[in-house]
């Protein structure tokens, strides 16, 4: 079954809406979630590893005013996308790294949430 | 820097065999993951290979050579249902994901 859940799954609304999605491991303690976003016919590419109980690292050109992380307990992490605009419609994806047996593990990636900001 | 190579598209028949390869040149190596990708959909676990050699896992292999960067996915008996994106994904230092571009199969009757 799943490991990794992610909430919404789409998301449609206004240009300048912030939106909100949170994901969460199911199965294991994530010490470490990663965030990434997928444009049509394009690779995933990763915006932000979030850790817990400390501040998100950002990938160079992820503005991370844009794109606030939290990562306030072992089970969850939420990324808001601040203002939404057109530009910003994409499949983001999250994905989660656990600790001690599962460390070492690949990751498991939740079912996305496609964002259409209109 | 880092990046992964493989190739942008593959066709095949069903019932055939096809190998997508993948190189790498990545910082702090931890392991070479392979996903499969619907359209639409979020991407699948297929297999991980952290030491060289080869893993088997029903009709799909995965191989690594770490001393050559190198990894490919083989996918035995083809269905349609086949036809998918296949990304190959480093895992390195600080237990990031890197993926690359991905394969693009084709599977016809």
């Amino acid at each position: 079954g799943a490991v990794v859940s992610q909430h919404p799954s789409r998301v449609i609304c206004k240009s300048g809406t912030s939106v909100k999605i949170e994901c969460r491991s199911l199965d294991f303690q994530a010490t470490t979630m990663f965030w990434y976003r997928q444009f049509p016919k394009q690779s995933l590419m990763l915006m932000a590893t979030s850790n817990e109980g400390s501040k998100a690292t950002y990938e160079q050109g992820v503005e991370k005013d844009k794109f606030l992380i939290n990562h306030a307990s072992l089970t969850l992490s939420t990324l808001t996308v601040t203002s939404a605009h057109p530009e910003d419609s994409s499949f983001y994806i999250c994905s989660a790294s656990g600790q001690g047996v599962y460390s070492n593990q690949p990751q498991h990636f939740g079912d996305g949430t496609r964002l259409s900001i209109l | 820097g880092q990046s992964l190579e493989q190739p942008s598209e593959v066709t095949a028949v069903e019932g055939a065999i096809v190998q997508i390869n993948c190189t790498y040149q990545t910082s702090g190596f931890y392991g070479l993951s392979w996903y499969q990708q619907h359209d639409g959909g979020a991407p699948t676990f297929l297999s991980y290979n952290a030491l060289d050699g080869l893993e088997e896992t029903g009709r799909f292999s995965s191989f690594l050579s770490r001393s050559d960067s190198y990894g490919y996915l083989l996918l035995q008996e083809l269905q349609m249902k086949d036809s998918a994106s296949y990304f190959c994904a480093v895992r390195e230092r600080g237990f990031k994901t890197i993926f690359g571009a991905g394969t693009r199969l084709f599977v016809k009757a």
